[in-house]
């Protein structure tokens, strides 16, 4: 069965950092880009950006230019989500999509909690 | 970035009701447009790809339509469990926008 399963709840505070992980089974990871997308309590869909995890090349949004990281790690079929510099603004719902660009397979979503 | 927008915002509708749900991007995007549906504590859900090719395993009561900047998705005849809020996606230039969403009450 293809899926993408994502790791546990988090809670951080202000200031720190948050690297999440994505493992793609039933299908190889190589084959279809991984893309975040995040949702604020209450809020809707925005799209973080996307790693090819073949060549491992990104495209991030600009507003989380500089402070945020996607890589991967194809002997373990897992793409990972590094945020830093987190503020109150990022607790949200992280969610990895499997797609060429458009979103086909989604993750439960991992939440995030930034508070002091 | 372009800008994607939906209307209406909320909408409610009676079972085996015809609903529509619009979306307009800030600049022409082809075909590159997609269509998903959220739950309440679920992850969305995709229905619709390339403005208007079906989904596998999605109902054929959802349909899409459009080309250019003006997009429709519709139910042709509304289900209890439709109740989602409805998100567009275009994809034809990063960032890959999404619309606010359109949450569809079934009365």
């Amino acid at each position: 069965q293809v899926q993408v399963v994502q790791s546990g709840p988090e809670v951080k505070r202000p200031g720190a950092s948050v690297k999440l992980s994505c493992k793609a089974a039933g299908y190889n990871l190589i084959n279809y880009n991984m893309h975040w997308v995040r949702q604020a309590p209450g809020q809707g869909l925005e799209w973080m950006g996307l790693i090819n995890p073949s060549g491992g090349s990104t495209s991030y949004a600009q507003e989380f230019q500089g402070r945020l990281t996607m890589t991967r790690d194809t002997s373990t079929s897992t793409v990972y989500m590094e945020l830093s510099s987190l503020t109150s603004d990022d607790t949200a719902i992280y969610y990895c999509a499997r797609g060429g660009d458009f979103m086909d397979v989604w993750g439960k979503g991992t939440t995030v909690t930034v508070s002091s | 970035d372009i800008q994607m927008t939906q209307s209406p915002s909320t909408l409610s509708a009676s079972v085996g009701d015809r609903v529509t749900i619009t979306c307009r991007a800030s600049q022409p995007i082809s075909s590159w447009l997609a269509w998903y549906q959220q739950k309440p504590g679920n992850a969305p859900n995709l229905l619709i790809y390339k403005a208007s090719s079906l989904e596998s395993g999605v109902p054929l009561r959802f349909s899409g339509s459009g080309s250019g900047t003006e997009f429709t998705l519709t139910i042709s005849s509304l289900q209890p469990n439709d109740s989602a809020t409805y998100y567009c996606q275009q994809y034809n230039k990063s960032p890959f926008t999404f619309g606010q969403g359109t949450k569809l009450e079934t009365k």
